[in-house]
């Protein structure tokens, strides 16, 4: 089966900027995650969607991040305006369901830089 | 809240060695717990799990993993290392709520040498 698909692999823009972000998950996989993986660290959780709606959005800093999946498959989110740093590698993994036993398998991710 | 510490960032290591990447998680409630592998520029793989049952889970490829309750540590091991484990390794918690997304650790950057 393919995997989770993301675009772009990179994108740099300067501080201030708009950037958006992609994902398309694996075929049938209800459930959506998009990741923040700052360099040195772990992937922090910004957004779980389940089919089109928001299932944990406590992470995402709302004031400059949004996301959606209005169609229940792809995804995007958004930065505006963007901060030195959100510099960091933006991971979607997508899932059967939401039941936390259930693997989460991940795209490469979209390296963002901020000048 | 749950947390995971991995307490070691680096771990060199000779080809054909043993290795042991620790990983010590905190939770209120039972929990599901995963190791990822990522290769430069690449996304995160699975690379194995325990959700329930034995407590020693293994992958495919040599790695294998113990859950300890009463220490609430799920420790990855290895008993001979290859020069190409080299990666970063994720341990990820996930409480039996229904509800929550992973919570990794920090990583730990495995480094084999010849």
């Amino acid at each position: 089966e393919a995997g989770v698909a993301q675009s772009p692999r990179y994108k740099i823009i300067e501080k201030r900027q708009s950037v958006a972000f992609w994902c398309n998950p694996i075929s049938g996989h209800a459930t959506l995650y998009w990741y923040q993986q700052i360099l040195g660290q772990g992937p922090k959780l910004l957004i779980q969607f389940q089919n089109n709606g928001v299932v944990d959005d406590s992470q995402l800093p709302k004031d400059r991040f949004s996301a959606e999946r209005l169609k229940g498959v792809d995804s995007t989110l958004k930065i505006q305006p963007a901060k030195l740093e959100d510099s960091a590698v933006y991971l979607c993994a997508s899932s059967r369901d939401r039941g936390s036993n259930q693997p989460q398998h991940f795209g490469d991710g979209t390296r963002l830089s901020i000048l | 809240a749950q947390s995971v510490t991995q307490l070691d960032s680096q771990v060199p290591v000779f080809e054909e060695a043993p290795v042991e990447l620790r990983c010590n998680y905190s939770s209120s409630v039972s929990v599901y717990l995963f190791w990822y592998v990522q290769y430069p520029n690449q996304g995160l793989q699975l690379l194995l799990k325990y959700l329930s049952g034995s407590t020693l889970v293994k992958s495919i490829n040599g790695f294998e993993a113990e859950f300890n309750k009463s220490q609430t540590s799920f420790h990855l091991r290895k008993p001979s290392v290859h020069i190409s484990d080299t990666a970063e390794y994720f341990c990820a918690v996930s409480e039996d709520t229904g509800r929550r997304a992973l919570t990794f650790g920090s990583g730990t950057r495995l480094q084999v040498q010849p």
